[in-house]
């Protein structure tokens, strides 16, 4: 069971330049997540997608888009990346409906903004 | 708004020890709570949930109680292994069901190592 697959796993950027972080999950949820992780911080939500169609923002948003390409994918873009968004990513899915299931997570990408 | 806070790190135990990770939060209504853990090179994985008051979540000889009067889900085990060694987050999310297992609030992490 693949789960859900982010690639890439590693990726070393210079201020300025952009890039897409991609996931897929196969578990057909109908709800998506990224979040960031930052030392001694725990984890960050900046963006989920409810169900295809729709996105919104978390809780820390600013500098990042996000494309849900179909029930499977969801995407986040860095369009001008900057030292602070060195971090590491993870997407996540979960269920939806009534009862809900939960999140599974991805294995993260390492960003490295130099 | 939301938060967790986790006992300030890191924890380091002898194989067989008794473990207690402390988790406290604050929200409004009435969350659902998680513990979450994360090995090296790897992503999160749930270890154990607790959706309402007094309901205890175990996983791998691993337990929290949902204590609303003291706003608390500590983890605890009784007999950790070398094999625990890992973060482990705790999290909350409000109501049920939708997006909420997935919208959480995470605690700052807590790095256990258990040495043989």
């Amino acid at each position: 069971n693949a789960g859900v697959t982010q690639t890439p796993k590693f990726q070393v950027l210079k201020t300025g330049q952009s890039m897409t972080l991609q996931c897929a999950q196969d578990m057909n949820h109908n709800s998506m997540y990224w979040y960031r992780q930052d030392p001694g911080m725990g984890l960050r939500l900046i963006y989920y997608s409810a169900s295809e169609g729709t996105t919104d923002k978390g809780e820390v948003p600013n500098g990042y888009n996000v494309s849900r390409l179909n029930k499977r994918e969801f995407s986040l873009r860095l369009e001008s990346a900057a030292p602070s968004q060195t971090s590491v990513y993870f997407c996540a899915s979960s269920g939806s409906g009534v009862r809900g299931t939960e999140a599974f997570f991805g294995q993260g990408t390492r960003l490295t903004v130099v | 708004g939301n938060s967790v806070t986790q006992m300030e790190g890191p924890v380091t135990l002898s194989e067989e020890a008794f473990l207690t990770i402390n988790c406290t939060y604050t929200a409004t209504g009435y969350p659902s709570l998680f513990w979450y853990v994360q090995y090296p090179g790897e992503g999160l994985q749930l270890l154990l949930k607790a959706t309402k008051a007094d309901d205890k979540g175990s996983n791998k000889g691993f337990e929290a109680t949902y204590r609303k009067e003291t706003t608390s889900f500590h983890l605890e085990k009784g007999s950790v292994q070398v094999s625990d060694s890992a973060v482990y987050f705790c999290a909350l999310s409000e109501g049920a069901g939708g997006t909420s297992y997935g919208k959480l609030t995470f605690g700052q992490g807590t790095i256990l190592t258990v040495h043989p």
